[in-house]
């Protein structure tokens, strides 16, 4: 069937390494991928977004890669805080729908001081 | 400063009980959608809306009921049909389909 999902449940890093968190996709149809955060108690907070138009996007020490051949999506942390510490989910929007949009069931990141 | 604000953080009810959980946004969004969170599960989509006065079924909307009689209000009733509701409601809202969803910081609703 048609999902998002991840394949690393738990991710532990130092303060300071780079961290990636991946997520697969199966709908060739998706247009739109965004990855949040979110931390314990709290609703997630929006951190960066791409379109199926592009390979790659960067924020302030976040980098998404789109992978469309092989449906994978990637955020990287550069310099990982223990601020980053929260769970990261992926999401799809099939864009042809205001309601289509996925998420996936999220990674912990723990980043170690 | 604009946002969701959902209300309240906590709640608890009795089984067999009907309750509404609030939530309203100051962003001047047009859709709003409301999301159910389980522990180690995604977020699934309950109901969402596109404009006031109409809303459509997400995948698990069964016993639960919506509004939309203003852009800024879409409360959600969990009805006592809803056969597991204890669990973390978020509330959501973006200005298209191309655009992000922004969240409020949701209401953990407890059902004894």
């Amino acid at each position: 069937g048609e999902s998002v999902g991840l394949h690393l449940p738990t991710l532990s890093v130092q303060e300071g390494d780079n961290s990636i968190i991946n997520c697969a996709y199966s709908n060739s149809a998706s247009d739109y991928f965004i990855w949040y955060k979110q931390e314990s108690g709290k609703g997630p907070q929006f951190i960066i977004d791409i379109r199926s138009n592009m390979d790659k996007r960067q924020g302030q020490r976040v980098t998404v890669l789109l992978n469309k051949t092989v449906k994978h999506l990637s955020l990287q942390i550069a310099a990982t805080q223990p601020g980053d510490s929260a769970v990261y989910f992926c999401a799809e929007n099939r864009g042809t729908s205001y309601g289509k949009l996925t998420f996936g069931q999220g990674t912990i990141l723990t980043v170690h001081p | 400063d604009g946002g969701i604000t959902q209300s309240p953080k906590y709640l608890f009810r009795k089984e067999g009980q009907n309750v509404t959980l609030s939530c309203e946004q100051n962003l001047n969004h047009d859709a709003m959608y409301w999301y159910r969170q389980d522990p180690g599960q995604g977020l699934r989509l309950i109901y969402y809306s596109q404009i006031v006065n109409d809303f459509q079924k997400g995948d698990i909307a069964e016993g639960y009921s919506v509004s939309r009689e203003k852009k800024e209000s879409f409360p959600l009733t969990v009805t006592s049909a809803q056969k597991n509701p204890t669990a973390f409601y978020l509330c959501a809202s973006r200005t298209d389909k191309g655009s992000p969803l922004h969240f409020g910081n949701g209401t953990r609703l407890t059902v004894t």
